[in-house]
């Protein structure tokens, strides 16, 4: 099975900030790589799909890099609808995988 | 639009059965792959099953083989999780994803004595 390690867990941050959280893979899943974000009750939403690509209709201030086994998601200037949990997930091969969660709230 | 509509999720007894489904709508669901994810209250997401687009190839996570069943209508736009000899563990929020990309809102499952 694909290990993730996501990091950190939790991170405190402001409005306007920029967010980094990072995401490693035990073995490379060279860019099925993708990030969600969930808010509490809902259900997670695609944020960046194949590492670096993002869907229609999300904000320009997300954005994905990385490939085979380190990947990284940044948020450049959070907004107060960004403090929410992120979770990577590897799509590469069976078991599917997801990090363990990155929760930003506000400081 | 894509929708994707779960139902079936109750609370149930150790060692009984649920069958969940999932409604799908706005895309053509006989294209796609499709997988049940789960989220224990409060904790992670975990990948539970697939099927694939014709639904003549299934695979599981090893916490469910034997005891959990995937599958597909694609007549009626509808997949389906049969899940039976539950367990407590087995507690958590069930979603139905359209490849890695669209989730439904989840319904849950409780299982309880």
């Amino acid at each position: 099975d694909i290990q993730m390690t996501q990091s950190p867990s939790s991170l405190s941050a402001s409005l306007g900030d920029r967010v980094i959280i990072s995401c490693r893979t035990s073995q490379t899943v060279t860019t099925n790589l993708h990030w969600y974000q969930q808010k509490p009750g809902k259900a997670p939403k695609l944020l960046i799909y194949r590492a670096s690509t993002l869907p229609n209709g999300v904000p320009s201030r997300f954005s994905g890099s990385g490939s085979g086994t380190d990947f990284t998601l940044t948020i450049s200037s959070l907004q107060p609808e960004d403090f929410a949990t992120y979770y990577c997930h590897q799509s590469h091969s069976l078991p599917l995988t997801f990090g363990g969660g990155t929760k930003v709230d506000l400081k | 639009e894509v929708q994707l509509v779960e139902s079936g999720g109750d609370r149930v007894q150790p060692g009984g059965s649920l069958r969940l489904a999932c409604a799908v709508s706005g895309f053509t669901f006989s294209d796609y792959w499709m997988h049940w994810v789960r989220q224990d209250p409060g904790k992670g997401l975990v990948w539970v099953a697939r099927i694939n687009n014709d639904g003549s190839s299934s695979s599981y996570a090893d916490s469910v083989k034997g005891r959990f069943t995937i599958s597909r209508d694609n007549a009626e736009n509808i997949l389906y999780l049969q899940m039976n000899s539950l367990r407590v563990e087995d507690t958590a929020v069930y979603y139905c994803v359209r490849a890695s990309d669209n989730w439904g809102q989840g319904t849950l499952v409780t299982v309880s004595s």
